[in-house]
């Protein structure tokens, strides 16, 4: 059982919110990584971390942000939700030198009226 | 470019009959390859991976898959799918070569299993 825990696990809410969904893992790793997914299926990545206070834009232009103030947690945010936001978010987790493993969160599913 | 294909959208089996997921990949160098499954509802899974030797690796839940190199294809397969395999399936390929390692990802496969 992967010890990564993503919260809140459905959020629906009005245009304009302020949103951030929280991502915490208890294993120590040091590669945390934010993916969006479409209703279809496809990954993308839009935000990773490969220790503290380091964060970098994934594949996936986003108008989320992300910290990394903490080993275990990795919160993204969102200022200004939009319907165009809607998707399901899935927060992973690796650690260094087995960083294709990737644990992943139950995710959040975000809708954005 | 670099990519992953998955050409299957769908996989339609019955139950107690062996399974194949295919996936290709145009990657250079020695990539890593791996398998996740998703659930419904559910974030991915780790299901395995191959990094190096033998071509035929095991996985959870009954999983293999098979290295060809010359053909650049990392199949899933399992010799006796069971109603509680229907997910989806993705393949990923972690390159060792130049400054992006970061993973790419197939679209993904719904394996659906009929009793």
């Amino acid at each position: 059982e992967a010890d990564i825990y993503q919260t809140p696990r459905y959020l629906v809410i009005g245009t304009g919110k302020k949103i951030t969904l929280e991502c915490s893992q208890t294993m120590g790793h040091d590669k945390m990584y934010w993916y969006q997914q479409d209703p279809g299926m496809e990954l993308h990545l839009i935000h990773y971390s490969y220790g503290v206070n380091s964060t970098e834009k994934g594949d996936l232009s986003s108008e989320s942000t992300v910290s990394r103030i903490r080993t275990e947690h990795f919160p993204l945010t969102l200022e200004s939700a939009r319907p165009s936001h809607t998707s399901q978010y899935l927060c992973a987790s690796a650690t260094s030198g087995r960083d294709g493993e990737l644990f992943f969160g139950e995710g959040s599913r975000l809708t954005v009226l | 470019a670099q990519s992953v294909a998955q050409p299957e959208d769908q996989v339609n089996v019955a139950e107690g009959n062996p399974l194949t997921v295919k996936c290709t990949y145009s990657v250079s160098g020695n990539p890593y390859l791996f398998w996740y499954v998703q659930y419904p509802n559910r974030g991915l899974q780790f299901l395995l991976k191959y990094i190096t030797g033998d071509n035929l690796v095991k996985g959870s839940y009954g999983f293999e898959a098979e290295f060809n190199k010359s053909q650049t294809s990392f199949h899933l397969k399992k010799p006796s799918a069971l109603v509680s395999d229907s997910a989806l399936y993705f393949c990923a390929v972690r390159p060792n070569a130049g400054n992006n390692r970061k993973l790419i990802w197939g679209l993904g496969t719904s394996l659906a299993v009929n009793p």
